[in-house]
């Protein structure tokens, strides 16, 4: 079954505690980008990368890291949370430059206390 | 700037016909999306425009209008299940850059 995961769904830590939220697919998709939710302002990019090795700032990158070692994985990785990083992030892959739609995992809700 | 504009709530009762509409102002266009989500679950695809016109598919039609920066999603004959945030997108130019709007937060009533 084609999909896209994320691990953990949910998580509740402490500020300064480095963390990292996993994003995997099996489409074999070039495109993946992070991004997170919140009330009132919608979905904001954090990442994106184009393929392997490949990674560009979006809107929101302040505070995160990613990386794209493997076409399947992208970590999304929180060196020293903070509360204002409390929000509900989603990873999305899109199959390449041909494609349009979006497909995104099933999102990780963090709660930084 | 990039701005997208979309009601933040909009009420239907079951059966009906509700539109809901999405202005937009960004520094490139590659086409509009519209996604839909469930509380609590991840958005999911329904449809995309590039071109001006309709686009219609099952119970579901998007309009676009380049000139004048709009869209729209029109959903008919409305069920229980339709109740959801509907999220407007553009795509702007370069790599997948999508901006998303706020979404619109369809209930739908018996």
């Amino acid at each position: 079954e084609a999909q896209v995961t994320q691990n953990p769904r949910y998580l509740i830590t402490v500020t300064g505690k480095k963390l990292t939220v996993t994003c995997s697919q099996n489409m074999n998709h070039e495109y993946m980008s992070w991004y997170r939710q919140d009330p009132g302002l919608g979905l904001r990019q954090i990442y994106y990368s184009m393929n392997v090795e490949v990674t560009d700032k979006g809107d929101v990158p302040e505070g995160y890291k990613v990386s794209r070692k493997e076409k399947r994985n992208f970590p999304l990785i929180l060196e020293s949370p903070s509360p204002n990083q409390t929000s509900l992030y989603f990873c999305a892959t899109t199959p390449g430059t041909a494609y349009n739609e979006q497909f995104f995992g099933p999102g990780t809700r963090l709660t930084v206390l | 700037g990039q701005n997208i504009d979309q009601p933040t709530e909009m009420t239907a009762t079951e059966g009906a016909i509700v539109q809901i509409n999405c202005t937009y102002q960004t520094s490139g266009f590659n086409g509009l999306f519209w996604y839909q989500q469930h509380a609590g679950e991840a958005p999911t695809f329904l449809s995309y425009n590039v071109l001006d016109g309709l686009e219609e598919k099952g119970r579901f039609s998007s309009f676009l209008s380049r000139s004048k920066g709009y869209s729209y999603l029109l959903l008919k004959e409305l069920q229980m299940k339709d109740s959801a945030s509907y999220l407007c997108a553009v795509k702007g130019t370069g790599f997948q850059k999508l901006v998303f709007g706020t979404g619109t937060r369809l209930l739908v009533s018996p």
